[in-house]
């Protein structure tokens, strides 16, 4: 079993709609990363965060720590948005490593 | 644009060949990373260093031997691969290796016949 899991796995949505990735662990961690893979391979970081919320443009990401949870939001949606999005946890303290999730991948139709 | 490079973008290499791929990053960084991702599999640490010093090495393979001769540039050595290496290569880098947000290159996708 993966200790980070995310869903759903594959997630198809309409231009203008509102999304939302969960993703949730097992294991004790220090921070949680939102990843951007295009196709092609390149990786963008979104967030990394540690408790709470932050915000960027229409993206949202959130965590509760106690409930090892974090969820990735995209208000209005749009076809450029479509993207392999990838949770990842540190574990291990300040010098740990990410373990990572399978990633969802988001198509936006428009 | 990141500020990290990758170079081949794509190689095609015989099990025999030998074969390096490069890493270079822009941003001052000290801690640098290769990572593997394979076809429906989560992202796989391989190694870490942090200012030139390898400090993790994942179970990796002997047949993939690492190189970082100063904090800019990290080298991955390839010899006598299998084709199941057959993944997409990523760096990335970051202020420090732990808790500091890591910047990836575009990657290497590596074909092994």
């Amino acid at each position: 079993k993966n200790e980070v899991e995310q869903s759903p796995q594959n997630l198809t949505a309409q231009e203008g709609e509102f999304i939302t990735i969960n993703c949730s662990y097992s294991v004790g961690i220090s921070a949680l990363h939102w990843l951007q893979q295009h196709p092609g391979g390149g990786i963008v970081s979104l967030f990394m965060l540690s408790s709470g919320k932050k915000k960027h443009g229409r993206l949202i990401a959130t965590i509760n720590i106690q409930e090892k949870h974090s969820s990735l939001h995209i208000t209005a949606s749009h076809p450029r948005d479509s993207a392999v999005y990838i949770c990842a946890v540190l574990y291990g303290g300040s010098q740990g490593n990410l373990i990572f999730g399978k990633g969802t991948k988001l198509s936006v139709k428009p | 644009e990141t500020g990290v490079t990758q170079t081949p973008r794509h190689l095609v290499m015989g099990m025999t060949n030998k074969k390096s791929l490069k890493c270079e990053q822009h941003l001052g960084h000290n801690a640098m990373y290769w990572y593997k991702q394979s076809a429906k599999k989560p992202l796989e640490l391989m190694f870490v260093y942090n200012f030139k010093e390898q400090t993790e090495n994942n179970s990796v393979p002997s047949r993939f031997s690492p190189e970082c001769p100063n904090s800019s540039h990290l080298f991955l050595h390839l010899h006598t691969l299998q084709p199941e290496d057959s993944a997409l290569y990523l760096c990335a880098s970051s202020q420090t290796s732990g808790s500091h947000e890591q910047y990836f290159g575009p990657g290497t996708r590596l074909t092994v016949t």
